[in-house]
């Protein structure tokens, strides 16, 4: 079976660090570009970042560079998102999602991770 | 960035009718390649989004037939031609042409009258 599981989410200080892990199994995932998206409570979804296959190229939405790292370990199957400079604003639920092939779009979604700025 | 406008934002509906979401960019879709990355998705209460449609009109494998997708340049529909029960849930629909910045419609909350 395809799957996507995030980890790592939690309470975090504005201003702090978290980093969310997600594991991936039932496919190649090493052939796959991947991304982040995420979604405020009760909002709507928002695209955080992508990842190329070997890391070559990597892109984040606006409100996040500088701040958000995303990376991967194909040798472990796991992609990450090291957010660093935390903010109220960040507050939301992380879903892991693949890039299905030749769709510039996400065909697995994970189940996701509550990440909560606040003091 | 690609705007992404949706209506209605809301849509309640009769079990067994028909419903039509609508999906409107900023900016022309068409890629340079000739494709048209337009996306639909669904998210039911609790749950993570699903992908429905894929590149305008092409149904994601387990997507009941009832769901189509249709549209070209910058206006694009949703239809559900019978709505069910487990259709509930918000529908987005998400550029994919303008790379990398892809970006989703505000939503369309989809409930039973």
């Amino acid at each position: 079976e395809v799957q996507l599981v995030e980890s790592g989410g939690g309470l975090v200080q504005p201003g702090g660090s978290l980093r969310l892990s997600c594991a991936a199994s039932g496919f190649t995932f090493r052939n796959y570009w991947m991304s982040w998206v995420r979604q405020a409570p009760g909002k709507g979804l928002e695209w955080v970042a992508n990842i190329k296959q070997d890391e070559s190229e990597k892109y984040y939405v606006d409100s996040v560079k500088g701040r958000f790292t995303i990376s991967r370990d194909n040798a472990k199957n796991s992609l990450y998102l090291q957010m660093n400079s935390l903010r109220a604003e960040d507050t939301a639920v992380f879903y892991c999602a693949r890039i299905g092939p030749g769709t510039r779009s996400f065909d697995i979604w994970g189940q996701g991770t509550m990440v909560t700025v606040s003091s | 960035d690609v705007v992404m406008t949706q209506s209605p934002l809301s849509l309640p509906v009769t079990l067994g009718q028909p419903a039509s979401i609508s999906c409107r960019s900023s900016q022309s879709l068409v890629h340079s390649d000739g494709n048209t990355y337009l996306n639909w998705f669904q998210q039911r209460p609790g749950q993570s989004p699903r992908r429905l449609i894929y590149k305008v009109s092409n149904r994601d494998s387990g997507v009941p037939d009832r769901f189509s997708g249709s549209g070209s340049g910058t206006d694009f529909t949703l239809k559900i031609s019978r709505v069910e029960a487990e259709d509930v849930g918000v529908y987005y629909c998400m550029q994919g042409t303008q790379w990398p910045t892809w970006t989703f419609g505000q939503g369309t909350k989809v409930e039973i009258k």
